[in-house]
């Protein structure tokens, strides 16, 4: 069964600093998602990691896949306070016949709050 | 093109009654899911289907029923509401491949 734990799971940071977010999983994953959520809304996609090595940027905002760590990363740089949110990654189950059709396991989420 | 629709937006029940949450999507998408949050646990499945006839449990199944009788709609029964349903509901819908999820506004449900 596929498990995955974020950490942190709450971080407050200053404007300008740099920080990670990191998400590991229990069972090899071949994809990897990420998304943001704001407060009393839905869940926003912003990176997918379809490969062991991928890399993705976006604005302020790098993810990487290490399928051999079973491990992704969500980096931000010189945060601003609009990057407040609460970060999930979710790795996608591997096909296999007893466990339905593949699906995504969500971490717990890494509520970020940037201060000015 | 409206996407993933949820209705209603917020519910209140008292335990005992039931209910259905809907979710429409116009996407022609095969995949369908209903997710519940609660506060610290992340997302958690709650049923999915692949294609219209076929549905499947999730990780946290008990209490709720689903049908898909049509590729658009998904919706996701309360037969018995309990306090412990009360959480926030997501319904999501993804194409067969690259699996990327669209996530719906969300139904805000309180069990009293």
């Amino acid at each position: 069964e596929l498990k995955v734990e974020q950490n942190p799971l709450f971080l407050s940071m200053q404007e300008g600093k740099n920080y990670t977010i990191y998400c590991n999983y229990s069972t090899t994953s071949d994809r990897l998602y990420w998304y943001r959520q704001d407060p009393g809304k839905s869940l926003e996609s912003l990176f997918v990691l379809l490969s062991n090595g991928a890399v993705k940027q976006e604005g302020r905002l790098m993810a990487s896949l290490d399928t051999k760590a079973r491990l992704s990363t969500l980096h931000i740089t010189a945060a601003v306070h609009d990057l407040s949110a609460t970060y999930f990654c979710a790795p996608k189950t591997r096909p296999d016949v007893n466990q339905g059709a593949q699906k995504l396991v969500f971490g717990q989420g890494t509520r970020l709050t940037i201060n000015p | 093109n409206a996407g993933v629709t949820q209705t209603p937006k917020f519910q209140v029940l008292k335990t005992g009654q039931s209910m259905t949450l809907q979710c429409a999507q116009d996407m022609n998408h095969e995949y369908m899911s209903w997710y519940r949050q609660d506060p610290g646990m992340g997302l958690r499945l709650i049923h999915y289907s692949v294609g219209a006839g076929i549905t499947d449990q999730g990780e946290v199944p008990n209490g709720y029923n689903v049908s898909r009788s049509t590729t658009e709609d998904f919706p996701l029964r309360l037969l018995s509401a309990a306090p412990s349903q009360t959480s926030v509901y997501f319904c999501a819908t993804r194409l067969t491949a690259p699996y990327e999820q669209y996530f719906g506004p969300g139904t805000r449900l309180t069990v009293t």
